[in-house]
């Protein structure tokens, strides 16, 4: 199993590009989120989804959008990159309760 | 609010010694909470997961403890080791909507 892999592992984007940060797992979990980690914070929800469908919205989801197409895959949008948007994106997995896996993550910066 | 309070927030040890951490919760309703490790450049992996029922729970030289009435939690490193520097985090789970509260974490630093 390779888990939970995240691509890219590091991005510089300018102010209003957009891009997608991919986040795949192979272990058939239904539930994925999206989160970010800024220096003294602890890790905040962007989005998460509990199955193939279905998504809702977590502490910070502005600026973003997630779909859910596939159960491995779970893609996240930044529409407009905006330097407060620069910050370390963890993808994670797991079935139901149970022990969450997170991915490498992505270090994003936006000029 | 929902908050995860961990203290100390950065803390050195020398190789060997052992170390409790604390984790303050008001997270209602409440699920599990959970600790997690995280080395420097890498994604949080588990270490333990604990429901309202159990009090302690261990995981080699890591053991967790929850008073659920208090709402407190501690991490106890036994002999710690160079490889046990990281970021400790507790988590508390306040449903099954996979809604997770992170706490800042705890730094700490082994020395030889």
């Amino acid at each position: 199993n390779a888990g939970v892999t995240q691509t890219p592992k590091f991005q510089v984007l300018k102010t209003g590009q957009s891009m997608t940060l991919q986040c795949a797992q192979d272990m058939n979990h239904e539930y994925m989120s999206w989160y970010r980690q800024d220096p003294g914070m602890g890790l905040r929800l962007i989005h998460y989804s509990v199955g193939a469908g279905i998504t809702d919205q977590g502490e910070v989801p502005n600026g973003y959008n997630v779909s859910r197409s596939t159960t491995e895959d779970f893609p996240l949008r930044l529409l407009s990159a905006a330097p407060s948007q620069t910050s370390v994106y963890f993808c994670a997995s797991s079935h139901g309760v149970d022990t969450q896996y997170f991915g490498p993550g992505t270090r994003l910066t936006v000029l | 609010k929902n908050q995860v309070e961990q203290s100390p927030q950065s803390l050195i040890i020398l190789e060997g010694k052992n170390c409790t951490l604390q984790c303050n919760y008001t997270v209602s309703p409440f699920s599990n909470l959970r600790w997690y490790k995280q080395d420097t450049g890498r994604g949080p992996v588990s270490l333990t997961i604990m429901t309202f029922s159990e009090n302690t729970k261990s995981n080699g030289r890591y053991t967790a403890t929850l008073d659920a009435d208090t709402k407190q939690s501690s991490l106890h490193i036994t002999a710690s080791q160079l490889s046990d520097s990281a970021s400790y985090i507790c988590v508390v789970d306040s449903g099954n909507t996979g809604k997770l509260i992170f706490g800042q974490g705890t730094t700490l630093q082994v020395k030889p």
